[in-house]
């Protein structure tokens, strides 16, 4: 089965400053990997995807995330944090099994944006 | 296109009680799949239903139950609520064509058991 593992629950930033989330994936096939963020009383909100197309993926927000296969890695990164970024983001993978649509997620990072 | 949605956004049961959400997918979606989150256990998947099939199961007792209409809208019922059952409930849509495509999440049913 295909897990993901989120690297730190808490992530605090200065405004400006380069935001990195981490996301390791394990998967015994190529993985569709999903960044997510969630904003305080509300659903999750889709910031990028890893299909294979290209490894290098750009996102809403300024988000982007590397697929990096020898490291089994999904990292999200922005560039400049902003203080509308405070959220907490899911990294998630797309279960192969069952023909179905399931998606597995990370525990979860709180990203933390000060001035 | 108007978004998931979910209702009622939020509930207040006692134990021993049964609740049904209700999930209206984006128009056009016909897979609908079910999440749980809570504090302690994370995102948690319940099940996903296409074209009125349960097409997958997450591992979670028999209370949980789900169904999905000929419109492709869903309601998961919860039997004989548990203190633990407290959470928030997400529903998600997507054509239903493969695990490559993107879930729309909605707002979520926020489920307090006194």
């Amino acid at each position: 089965a295909q897990s993901v593992t989120q690297l730190g629950s808490h992530v605090s930033v200065s405004e400006g400053a380069l935001v990195l989330l981490r996301c390791n994936y394990s998967s015994s096939v190529p993985p569709y990997l999903f960044w997510y963020v969630q904003y305080p009383n509300q659903g999750l909100q889709l910031l990028l995807k890893y299909t294979s197309a290209a490894t290098l993926v750009k996102g809403i927000n300024g988000f982007e995330a590397e697929f990096k296969k020898s490291e089994t890695s999904f990292h999200l990164t922005k560039p400049s944090a902003h203080m509308s970024d405070a959220a907490e983001y899911f990294c998630a993978v797309s279960d192969h099994g069952g023909g179905g649509n399931k998606l597995t997620f990370g525990t979860g990072t709180q990203l933390k944006v000060e001035l | 296109k108007a978004g998931v949605t979910q209702t009622p956004r939020y509930l207040i049961k006692t134990r021993g009680q049964q609740v049904t959400l209700s999930c209206s997918p984006i128009s056009g979606h016909r897979s609908v799949s079910w999440y749980q989150q809570t504090p302690g256990q994370g995102l948690q998947f319940l099940f996903e239903y296409f074209s009125e099939t349960q097409r997958n199961k997450g591992n979670f007792p028999g209370r949980f139950s789900g169904r999905q209409f000929s419109n492709s809208r869903s309601e998961m019922n919860v039997s004989t609520l548990e203190l633990g059952d407290s959470a928030l409930y997400l529903c998600a849509s997507s054509q239903g064509q493969g695990h490559q495509e993107t879930q729309y999440f909605g707002p979520g049913t926020r489920l307090l058991v006194l």
